[in-house]
């Protein structure tokens, strides 16, 4: 069974602050690891996705990979309150028809 | 930007009745995908559909679930015989490639009476 987990939260943090959102993966085998945001009642949106053990920055977010203690991070510098949302790690293995799981969400607000 | 549409937004359909979900996919997207989100919980897999045919299927897409690719845009998913638990959002994603970002629609909200 694969499973990705991620805290539910809620996670507050203030506005300009960096917001730290983690998740875990329990598949070795998984290559692609995708982080989407989710605003209530809307679909995921695609924030950054990350193939390689390191950092990638684009913008405000980084995202960290660490295949060896099947971890993934993101983080979020400037935290803004349109910030506020669930967001949603992904994990993919492409030999098991490319689909992703997801994790439960973390809920972020960020206070003004 | 090029986007997956999804129609109807919401749909109600008395339980036993049948629905079909529709969904376009961005236009030179090869991997398509259905998932779906019980109010309150994780995005969940359905079906992924590669190349006119059923990649892979969770255990939650049995014998009432479907899908079908009728013409080169439109991608279907029927639920032949609907029950309450299939109340749900469900989501079309596309990608161009197998390992590359998935690209959601808004969704539909099927309600189940």
């Amino acid at each position: 069974q694969k499973e990705v987990e991620q805290n539910s939260g809620p996670l507050s943090v203030p506005e300009g602050a960096i917001a730290s959102l983690n998740c875990t993966y329990s598949d070795r085998g998984s290559q692609s690891f995708f982080w989407y945001r989710q605003y209530s009642g809307k679909s995921p949106e695609l924030i950054m996705f990350i193939y390689s053990n390191g950092d990638k920055e684009d913008g405000r977010f980084t995202a960290q990979l660490n295949k060896a203690s099947q971890y993934v991070s993101l983080l979020i510098r400037d935290s803004q309150p349109s910030d506020s949302a669930t967001y949603l790690c992904a994990v993919m293995r492409e030999d098991y028809g490319q689909n992703f799981v997801f994790g439960p969400g973390t809920r972020l607000s960020v206070l003004p | 930007e090029p986007e997956v549409t999804q129609t109807p937004s919401h749909q109600v359909t008395q339980m036993g009745q049948e629905v079909i979900l529709r969904c376009v996919p961005i236009s030179n997207h090869l991997y398509f995908y259905w998932y779906r989100q019980i109010l309150g919980q994780k995005v969940e897999f359905l079906v992924s559909f590669y190349n006119n045919e059923i990649s892979e299927k969770s255990e939650i897409f049995d014998d009432q679930f479907s899908v079908e690719r009728p013409d080169g845009s439109n991608f279907t998913l029927k639920i032949r015989s609907t029950k309450l638990e299939d109340s749900a959002m469900y989501f079309c994603a596309s990608s161009a490639k197998s390992n590359q970002p998935q690209h959601f629609g808004d969704g539909t909200r099927l309600s189940i009476l």
